[in-house]
């Protein structure tokens, strides 16, 4: 059984460039939810998806927006990126619709914009 | 709007004393409430759900519909306590959760 991974660990933008964000979900699970986890803040959450169709999103702008790929893997897309999108973002994957109960978390990755 | 409110964000307390980490929430409907941990140099990870009234590791936290709360306690507190805990709301339906902003706890020797 093989835990929950992102990429890229780290990496640094500049202001409106867009960025790529991968996770893998552990094996079995087929829900991929994301979270930005600001420095000395909680994780928020972005959004879900569920056998490759979103589920669920947060109070986040259509900048922000993701993929689901037959193989449970996802991505998290954000373009023009601004000063304010510097955190750590979080995927966690589960199993079934919602599967906050039983959600694995990555090691995130941390984004700093210039 | 949901919102989940958690006062402190550091709690100390000595080893062997007892825990209280607050958590307040707004929501219209039915809450699922959570609490969440993170250990030092290790991932988030789910402590315990409110339905499930289980008790983990020797916590445990009782949903309050009328005054609105989730606290978690432990009756005697052990030094490998000390972590972020995050109190979380999910949505009805499950399709957004909600976290708190944390409370640092220290469990001193």
């Amino acid at each position: 059984e093989t835990g929950v991974t992102q990429s890229p660990t780290h990496l640094i933008k500049t202001r409106g460039q867009q960025v790529t964000l991968r996770c893998s979900s552990q094996s079995g699970h087929n829900t991929v939810s994301w979270y930005q986890q600001a420095l000395g803040q909680g994780p928020q959450f972005i959004f879900q998806y569920y056998r490759e169709e979103e589920n669920g999103r947060g109070n986040f702008p259509p900048r922000f927006s993701g993929l689901q790929f037959p193989n449970y893997s996802s991505e998290l897309n954000v373009n023009a990126l601004e000063l304010d999108d510097s955190a750590l973002y979080l995927c966690a994957s589960s199993l079934g619709s919602g599967g906050f109960e039983t959600q694995y978390f990555g090691p995130g990755t941390r984004l700093l914009v210039l | 709007a949901q919102r989940v409110t958690q006062p402190e964000k550091l709690l100390s307390v000595f080893k062997g004393a007892p825990v209280e980490l607050k958590c307040n929430y707004s929501y219209s409907g039915s809450p699922e409430l959570f609490w969440y941990v993170q250990y030092s140099r290790q991932r988030l990870q789910l402590l315990l759900r409110h339905i499930s009234r289980e008790s983990i590791k020797g916590f445990t936290a009782d949903l309050n519909k009328g005054e609105t709360s989730f606290h978690l306690k432990k009756p005697f507190a052990q030094e490998e306590d000390s972590a972020m805990y995050y109190c979380a709301l999910a949505s009805a339906g499950y399709s957004t959760l909600t976290f708190g902003k944390g409370t640092m706890l220290l469990v001193s020797p």
